[in-house]
């Protein structure tokens, strides 16, 4: 069974420090994995795909890496509109049908002024 | 552009009842799938449908069952609800059933009382 683990759970920072939010997963064959945003009463929002180990995405103050058994959302000089929950998930490779994606519980990151 | 549209956006259904959910996807897009998302946890996957059929199904019982539309509208439909349906139910759309981003409608949030 594919898992995602995400940490911390939840992570408070002031406007400025920046950090890093973690998605470790096990999985039978990585087709690749997703990052989203998720405000309040909202669906995810697209951030990144990250298909194999070494890849890194930017956006913005965002940036994604990928290994073997984790990725980092590292998240530079963060303000306070970048406060939302960071949804980890990821695709395995089989073969027949079509797969959904399994999620992380998610990082609620909150950006004091 | 409209981005993926759901109704009703809350509902409020008594044990026992069934339900149905709406989803307009973006427009071009052909394949769409439902997720669960309970409060605090990460949206758990339900279906994918492609071109009006089934292409992938998630560990949910029999009471969920789905439908696309010729113009590639899905209704996702609730039997026999029960206490632990409450939650907000997820449309995402995309291109095709590969490693492709979803984008998420906002959301239907089903109360089950």
């Amino acid at each position: 069974e594919d898992q995602v683990t995400q940490s911390p759970e939840a992570l408070r920072l002031q406007e400025g420090e920046s950090s890093s939010l973690n998605c470790s997963y096990t999985v039978s064959g990585l087709r690749g994995l997703f990052w989203y945003r998720q405000d309040p009463g909202k669906g995810p929002e697209f951030l990144f795909t990250l298909y194999s180990a070494g890849e890194e995405k930017e956006k913005e103050r965002l940036k994604a890496t990928l290994t073997k058994k984790e990725s980092f959302l590292h998240i530079t000089a963060p303000k306070p509109e970048d406060s939302a929950t960071y949804l980890c998930a990821v695709q395995a490779r089989r073969g027949g049908g079509a797969d959904g994606l399994t999620f992380g519980k998610g990082t609620h990151l909150i950006i004091q002024p | 552009d409209a981005g993926v549209t759901q109704s009703p956006t809350h509902l409020i259904k008594t044990r026992g009842q069934h339900v149905t959910l709406r989803c307009s996807p973006i427009s071009g897009h052909k394949s769409v799938s439902w997720y669960q998302q309970v409060l605090g946890q990460g949206p758990q996957f339900i279906f994918q449908y492609y071109e009006k059929e089934e292409r992938g199904r998630g560990n949910f019982p029999d009471r969920f069952s789905a439908r696309q539309f010729p113009n590639y509208s899905s209704e996702l439909n609730v039997n026999a609800l029960l206490l632990g349906d409450s939650a907000l139910y997820l449309c995402a759309s995309s291109l095709g059933t590969g490693f492709l981003p979803l984008h998420f409608g906002n959301g239907t949030r089903l109360t089950v009382t």
